[in-house]
């Protein structure tokens, strides 16, 4: 069964770039696509993007001219960069691993628990 | 973006109940769409995909239909576990996007 979970800074500053990490066990990284979802407090689900192990990526266009996801297989980790952060970056983000089922479903299979962030000086 | 309504917003039932929740999108998305559940301070579960594939694990009380723009989540029989807020999510075309959340508590 993998297991995914959220590391980094808990408390970014305006204007600087929030970096996360998402670390995977129990599991393989060369295979499926890796997601990050956000959700602000009290708010609804944000789909930020995603990398496939291969390192294509797809991004949100809210968010696109700002963010960077990556893969490191040899650390079996994916990566979330944003940058020029404001206070509505505020959120609880969350990675997770997409897997394709026949039909072209991509099913949100497996998620981390989820890290908050908050974006204030 | 494709746009998705649920309704209703919030909804207050019982333990034993069957609950509906209404999922509309903006434009078509075929089958394309899934369900999750939410509890608070945690992570979304994957209940349903494909409209009305039950993921692996989930209890066989809930169930999805639909298709196009018109899509329901039923829970059958309401259990204590099942209070949470429930989010449609389509995945037809990017960005994929999920409805504004149904929050289902205790009557």
């Amino acid at each position: 069964q993998v297991q995914l979970q959220e590391l980094g800074p808990r408390l970014v500053k305006p204007s600087e770039t929030l970096s996360l990490t998402c670390a995977v066990s129990g599991g393989s990284i060369n295979s499926d696509y890796w997601t990050w979802v956000r959700q602000p407090p009290g708010k609804g689900l944000e789909w930020i993007g995603y990398v496939f192990y291969r390192g294509i990526t797809t991004y949100n266009p809210s968010v696109e001219s700002r963010v960077t996801i990556s893969v490191d297989m040899s650390k079996t980790q994916f990566s979330l960069k944003l940058a020029s952060v404001t206070a509505a970056d505020t959120a609880l983000y969350f990675c997770a691993r997409v897997r394709e089922q026949p039909g072209g479903h991509a099913v949100f299979d497996s998620w981390g628990q989820g890290i908050l962030v908050t974006v204030s000086a | 973006d494709i746009q998705l309504t649920q309704s209703p917003s919030s909804l207050s039932a019982s333990v034993g109940d069957r609950v509906t929740i209404t999922c509309r999108a903006s434009q078509a998305v075929n089958h394309y769409l899934a369900w999750f559940q939410q509890k608070p301070g945690k992570a979304p579960k994957s209940l349903i995909y494909g409209a009305s594939t039950l993921q692996s694990g989930v209890p066989s009380r809930f169930s999805g239909s639909g298709s196009g723009t018109d899509f329901t989540l039923t829970i059958s029989s309401l259990q204590p576990e099942d209070f949470a807020t429930y989010y449609c999510q389509q995945y037809r075309s990017f960005p994929y996007t999920f409805g504004q959340g149904t929050n289902l508590e205790f009557k």
